[in-house]
């Protein structure tokens, strides 16, 4: 068990630049969570997957932000035409069965000049 | 308004003291989560609680949930260097994962010498 994974863990990018992160979660883990945290904040619900399935996408802050689970491994997370309020602590998380969320990765740390 | 409120926001206790964080729902939640979270970097998982009165402990933390299921405190006895961080609590707030967890704003904690 070598635990959730992300990268890159840090990320510095200009106004209006896409960028994504990857996730690779535990590896018998069923269950995916996409988290973002601002400064001085808890995280805050994006998305959730069921092996490949999305089952939630309504909390995604905008337009902008997309994910994606192909095969139900690991998982991605795009921001399109980055801007200066995304810039924050992107977390993911992976659980089996009916725990809701387990085991957290390090997160990808966004800075958007 | 925020949906959990975590008190207090900062606590700064000498080393050896007890300490009592608290976390407390508008709302009945089917679950609980206490995660610890180290400056910059991902969280790990302490204790969930389900049952309304529950309470689990793990080496020097002990986690209790009211009977009504709104509230939540987190004790931590004898205090170590090796305690302090963000402390965060979690709400699971209808059961089923698609949610996530709903999240306070943490707790700094701050262990002096």
């Amino acid at each position: 068990d070598t635990g959730v994974s992300q990268n890159p863990r840090h990320k510095i990018t200009k106004r209006g630049q896409n960028v994504t992160f990857r996730c690779d979660p535990i590896s018998e883990h069923n269950r995916l969570y996409w988290y973002r945290q601002t400064l001085g904040q808890g995280p805050e619900f994006l998305t959730y997957f069921q092996n490949e399935a999305q089952l939630e996408k309504s909390r995604l802050l905008s337009d902008r932000f997309s994910a994606e689970r192909p095969k139900g491994s690991f998982s991605t997370l795009e921001i399109q035409r980055t801007e200066q309020g995304d810039s924050a602590m992107y977390l993911c998380a992976s659980s089996l069965g009916g725990v809701v969320a387990g085991t957290f990765g390090p997160g990808t740390r966004l800075t958007v000049l | 308004s925020q949906e959990l409120e975590q008190s207090p926001q900062s606590l700064i206790v000498q080393e050896g003291k007890n300490l009592t964080i608290n976390c407390t729902s508008s709302k009945t939640l089917y679950g609980l989560y206490w995660y610890k979270q180290k400056y910059g970097e991902g969280l790990i998982f302490l204790m969930m609680l389900q049952k309304g009165g529950e309470e689990k402990s793990h080496e020097k933390i002990t986690a209790k949930l009211d009977e009504k299921k709104q509230q939540s405190s987190l004790h931590i006895t004898a205090s170590q260097p090796s305690h302090a961080g963000i402390y965060l609590c979690g709400a699971d707030r209808r059961g089923g994962g698609a949610d996530g967890l709903t999240f306070g704003k943490g707790t700094h904690l701050i262990i002096q010498p």
